[in-house]
């Protein structure tokens, strides 16, 4: 059974302060780490995919990093906006063609005007 | 607006019912995926269909069933019902690459949340 853990569990920010959270993961059996937006009401958004050591990602004001070697991803957000207060999920696959995904339990992020 | 379709949005019903969700994958997409949201936990895999046939299974219950349909399209049966079976229901589809160089996203319906009586 895969445990893939984040923290916090939730974050409250000042609109305009940067922000990080992590997801931590097994490091072995790795094929690809996923981060997903979750707004309430709404259906998860794909943000990032990622499947190499060391790679980084950025979609605007977010970007992520993957340690695959020590087993987490770091997701940043730099100059917070209300619009970014959502659920951030990640979610890990193991297996190729076979890409069942295993999520965390997410960071809820809410920020403060 | 993702492109995966679930009906119905909402579904209440008793304990011992039978129901069935829809989903519609995005044009495309070979592989559909149906997830369970309970309170205080995490999106659970249940199964996975590719092209019409199960392709991975995770904690599905025996009294929950699937099948993808040629039009691709994909319903969960659930049935008998349990209170423990409220919960938000997602499906998610992608397109499952043969390619062994590319990864492969999984893009989320909007959901269907069942209240058990």
């Amino acid at each position: 059974i895969l445990n893939v853990e984040q923290s916090p569990q939730s974050l409250h920010v000042q609109e305009g302060d940067s922000t990080n959270f992590t997801c931590s993961f097994p490091s072995s059996n790795f094929y690809a780490l996923h981060w997903y937006r979750w707004e309430t009401a709404k259906s998860p958004e794909a943000l990032f995919v990622m499947t190499l050591n060391g790679d980084e990602k950025k979609k605007g004001r977010i970007s992520a990093t993957l340690n695959t070697k020590e087993g987490y991803s770091y997701l940043y957000i730099k100059g917070s906006q209300p619009e970014d207060s959502a659920t951030y999920l990640c979610a890990l696959s193991s297996n190729f063609g076979n890409e069942k995904l295993t999520f965390g339990t997410g960071t809820r992020l809410t920020i403060i005007p | 607006d993702s492109g995966v379709t679930q009906t119905p949005k909402h579904l209440i019903t008793a304990t011992g019912q039978r129901v069935t969700l829809r989903c519609s994958p995005r044009s495309g997409d070979l592989s559909v995926y149906w997830y369970q949201q309970s309170l205080d936990q995490g999106l659970q895999f249940l199964i996975q269909y590719y092209n019409g046939e199960e392709r991975a299974k995770g904690n599905i219950l025996e009294r929950f069933s699937a099948q993808q349909f040629p039009d691709l399209h994909s319903e969960l049966n659930l049935s008998p019902l349990e209170l423990g079976d409220s919960a938000l229901y997602f499906c998610a589809s992608s397109v499952t690459p043969t390619d062994y160089s590319s990864t492969d996203t999984q893009y989320f319906g909007p959901g269907t949340r069942l209240t058990v009586l």
